[in-house]
């Protein structure tokens, strides 16, 4: 009964490093949506998928990439780690349409 | 693109008097709307959704949310507030079957006095 889960939990990066964060789901999902939240402003749309091999800029892209080889799997990376970047970060999957996202517990990223 | 705006960054009221949580949002089109709520250090839950049935939805935890075309508005309430209602609250827009972007509002604090 995983739902979304992300990989990992907490992570410390120096200015300049490369990190990628995992999201994996297990409800065969098409849609997945990667997120930073940051106090009072919410949760920025950084990029979503709408279905296996695909990708599409959200809200606040730059400085990211992601990946979607995989259906269950969504990957966001870091090329070079900013301080600015230093955030929480939530995945979350649906199946699109009008139907609910179901959001993993998040990734809080530090970046000194 | 869509959007939402909540009104207030943070409300406070008294345990057992009603709440009120503001949110307007912009579409083009046929916009589905959520509400979610998350407590601290915690993940999100999803409150309650509109999606053109019923303007008057009810959700979990005795919350409703009443979607008013004229207003673009879609404020949540509860007729009674708890301690445990201490939270923050995002309002969600999303325009399924066009770009499917799910966009939160920046979020309302929901704070609870004894």
């Amino acid at each position: 009964n995983a739902g979304v889960t992300q990989t990992p939990k907490f992570r410390v990066l120096k200015t300049g490093q490369s990190m990628t964060l995992l999201c994996a789901q297990d409800m065969n999902h098409e849609y997945m949506y990667w997120y930073r939240q940051d106090p009072g402003m919410g949760l920025r749309l950084i990029h979503y998928s709408v279905g296996e091999g695909t990708t599409a800029k959200g809200e606040v892209p730059d400085g990211y990439n992601v990946s979607r080889l995989k259906k269950q799997n969504f990957l966001l990376g870091l090329e070079s780690a900013a301080p600015s970047q230093t955030s929480v970060y939530f995945c979350a999957s649906s199946r699109g349409g009008n139907t609910e996202a179901f959001f993993g517990q998040g990734t809080r990223l530090t970046v000194v | 693109a869509q959007s939402v705006t909540q009104l207030d960054s943070h409300v406070s009221v008294s345990e057992g008097t009603p709440v009120l949580l503001r949110c307007n949002y912009s579409s083009s089109y046929s916009p589905s709307l959520f509400w979610y709520v998350q407590h601290p250090n915690k993940g999100l839950q999803l409150l309650l959704k509109y999606t053109s049935a019923a303007t008057l939805v009810k959700g979990i935890n005795g919350f409703e949310a009443e979607f008013k075309k004229s207003e673009t508005s879609f404020h949540l309430t509860k007729p009674s507030a708890h301690m445990s209602d201490a939270a923050e609250y995002f309002c969600v827009v999303s325009e399924p079957n066009r770009d499917d972007k799910i966009i939160f509002g920046k979020g309302t604090r929901l704070h609870i006095l004894p």
